[in-house]
């Protein structure tokens, strides 16, 4: 089955600054990468997605671009707030398949 | 709708004791998971439905776990007997379809201790 690694596992960023996380993947057919914010005791919630005939998309502060040769995608958040603290979750999938997600990161922005 | 629906969201119990563990899925979601999240692992997915049927359990860790799903509306996840190691959040996701645009939609998770 495919396989996600995330890194890093913990990111602590200052107020106003870029955050990265990084995902890669195993199975070269997967299709599908959303990301999923999950805030402090609550549900994951999906943030954004991107599909495998698109190296790049945006969504006001946050981005995802995705290397298909190189098996990694990533989650780009600029001029963070507070409000971004999170855990954040990529995942993997082919149509027809189950998701794979990573392991997460826990993202702390500092006032 | 009123999303998908979990419960008891919080549960705490001796170890040895079943654990039944509840979820309503999203009226018309094809799909239902049930994910074990861990600060170690993450979120683990244990096992998931199409249309009421068991489609990968691969990821049940052992006997002492099941899961049904006997309508559309209504699924649990039994842990008998219960042990420590268990205490984890549970969570119910059901999504309309896999793969591309297929969003997951979570529950609000069942905090299980396990004394």
């Amino acid at each position: 089955g495919e396989n996600v690694e995330q890194h890093p596992s913990t990111l602590s960023v200052q107020e106003g600054d870029s955050a990265v996380i990084k995902c890669t993947y195993s199975d070269s057919a997967s299709n599908y990468f959303p990301w999923y914010k999950q805030e402090l005791g609550k549900r994951p919630q999906l943030i954004i997605d991107i599909r495998s005939n698109v190296g790049e998309k945006k969504d006001q502060r946050i981005a995802v671009t995705l290397n298909k040769t190189a098996k990694h995608f990533s989650l780009h958040i600029t001029e963070t707030q507070p409000v971004d603290s999170a855990v954040y979750f990529c995942a993997a999938s082919l149509t027809g398949n189950q998701f794979y997600f990573g392991t997460g990161t826990s993202l702390t922005v500092i006032p | 709708d009123a999303g998908v629906i979990q419960s008891p969201r919080h549960e705490v119990t001796e170890m040895g004791q079943e654990v039944t563990l509840r979820c309503k899925p999203i009226s018309g979601h094809d799909y239902l998971f049930w994910y074990r999240q861990t600060m170690m692992r993450g979120l683990e997915l244990l096992i998931y439905f199409n249309n009421n049927v068991p489609i990968d359990d691969s990821g049940m860790p052992e006997d002492r776990f099941s899961a049904k799903m006997p309508n559309a509306s209504f699924s649990t996840l039994k842990i008998q007997p219960s042990e420590p190691r268990d205490s984890a959040v549970y969570f119910c996701a059901s999504s309309p379809r896999l793969g591309l645009g297929g969003e997951l939609f979570f529950g609000e998770g069942s905090r299980l201790t396990v004394l």
